[in-house]
Parts: C-alpha cells; sequence; structure tokens
C-alpha cells in the first residue's frame, strides 16, 4: 500500500534553531514529491517540487531535499512566522488522476 | 489575479439536508479536485475531473456528487447520506502535464447543527 509518513509529529523550536522534518514514503512508484504549507484555517500553500533522488530546492529559510525513500524540509534560523503546518504529499506513476497522497503533517511552532 | 476561491467559509449543515460547495478558478487549469481534511488525518481524495463534463470518484466518494460543467466551476454536494460531514474541505486545479503542481483554496469548514 502507498505510505507517507511525516515526523516528527510537532516540533516546537527557540528563534534561529535551525531542525529538519522529515517526510518518509513507500510507493509503488514515485512521480513528485510536494511540500506544503498550511496556517491555521486556511488551504495549504504551495512550497517545492522534487522529482529525483538527489534534487535540492530553496526558498528563504527553507531548503527540501530527496532521496529514494524520504525527503527532508531543513530550516535554517527559523522565525516564527514560520509557525504552521508543513504537509508532504506524493504524486505517483500509474494513475490517471494525478491524485496526491498526503502525510498527516508536521506542526510547527517557533517561539521568539 | 488568478487564483482559486471557495465559499462560503463556513457553512452549516441540518440532518437530512444536501448542502453544496462552490469552487472556482480562474487559472485556466483543466483538472479540478476536491479533498476532504480531517484532525490527524491527511488530506484525502473525494472526486476529481480532469476535463468538463467528466468527472471520477476519488478514494471517499461515498455521500458526495459533484458536477463540472464549466472548466472554472466544480461545486461539490454534500448529501444526506455522507453521515460524518463534519470535516475542512478543499478544492485544488493544477493543469494538464506531467510536472504540474495542485493548487489550493482557502477551504471550506462544514459543521453539523
Amino acid at each position: 500500500e502507498d505510505q507517507v509518513t511525516q515526523s516528527p509529529e510537532a516540533l516546537r523550536l527557540q528563534e534561529g534553531e535551525s531542525s529538519s522534518l522529515n517526510c518518509s514514503y513507500t510507493v509503488s512508484g514515485l512521480r513528485g514529491l510536494f511540500w506544503y504549507r498550511q496556517d491555521p484555517g486556511k488551504g495549504p500553500e504551495f512550497l517545492f517540487t522534487l522529482y529525483s533522488a538527489g534534487e535540492e530546492k530553496e526558498k528563504e529559510r527553507l531548503k527540501a531535499t530527496l532521496t529514494k525513500k524520504e525527503s527532508f524540509l531543513h530550516i535554517t534560523a527559523p522565525k516564527p512566522e514560520d509557525s504552521a503546518t508543513y504537509l508532504c504529499a506524493v504524486s505517483l506513476y500509474g494513475g490517471a488522476t494525478n491524485k496526491l497522497i498526503f502525510g498527516t503533517g508536521t506542526l510547527l511552532a517557533v517561539q521568539p | 489575479d488568478g487564483g482559486i476561491t471557495q465559499s462560503p467559509k463556513y457553512l452549516f449543515r441540518k440532518e437530512g439536508q444536501n448542502v453544496t460547495l462552490s469552487c472556482e478558478q480562474n487559472l485556466n487549469h483543466d483538472a479540478m479536485y476536491w479533498y476532504r481534511q480531517d484532525p490527524g488525518q491527511g488530506l484525502r481524495l473525494i472526486y476529481y475531473s480532469q476535463i468538463v463534463n467528466d468527472f471520477q470518484k476519488g478514494d471517499i466518494a461515498e455521500g458526495y456528487s459533484v458536477s463540472r460543467e464549466k472548466k472554472e466551476s466544480f461545486p461539490l454536494t454534500v448529501t444526506s447520506a455522507q453521515k460524518n460531514p463534519t470535516a475542512f474541505y478543499l478544492c485544488a486545479s493544477r493543469r494538464q502535464g506531467d510536472k504540474e503542481t495542485q493548487y489550493f483554496g482557502p477551504g471550506t469548514r462544514l459543521l453539523v447543527l
């Protein structure tokens, strides 16, 4: 069964304290891996797409990396405004839907 | 200003009532999706549509119905057959193509009275 697991479920950091969020996946054929940010009561906001192992993408304090089994979202020197739930999702080859399979998310709280 | 709009932001349903959630996009995207989000669970696919006048069931379609009469619009009806409708409903859209991204609307929270 295709599955996406995110860890930790929740993470509390002090402002400036760098850390990483993990997204591990067991799927039949990965087409792409997506990271989204979701604020309370709002829709997910697209951050990154990764397609092949070894690929990396950066945006401000965030950097996403991909291996054959997992992806990491590295947060460097976070600020309180980085507090949100970070969602990981995968799309698969072989399906016509391009549907996304989501993990349950990591709730990040950055304290000043 | 292109984007996806969902309305209403909050919706209250009485027992036995059908309610319809609106989703409109002006991004000229071909495919549209409806997901349901519950606490502690990942988003789950309800229905999707890749072209006008065609749609397919997702993983949890029971108790829901959709239509796709226009490219811009993909309304979702939560019927009385859906016994646990309380959730956050998210609409998404994407262009056709292998490496295209799904973009999400702001969501509708459905509550049962």
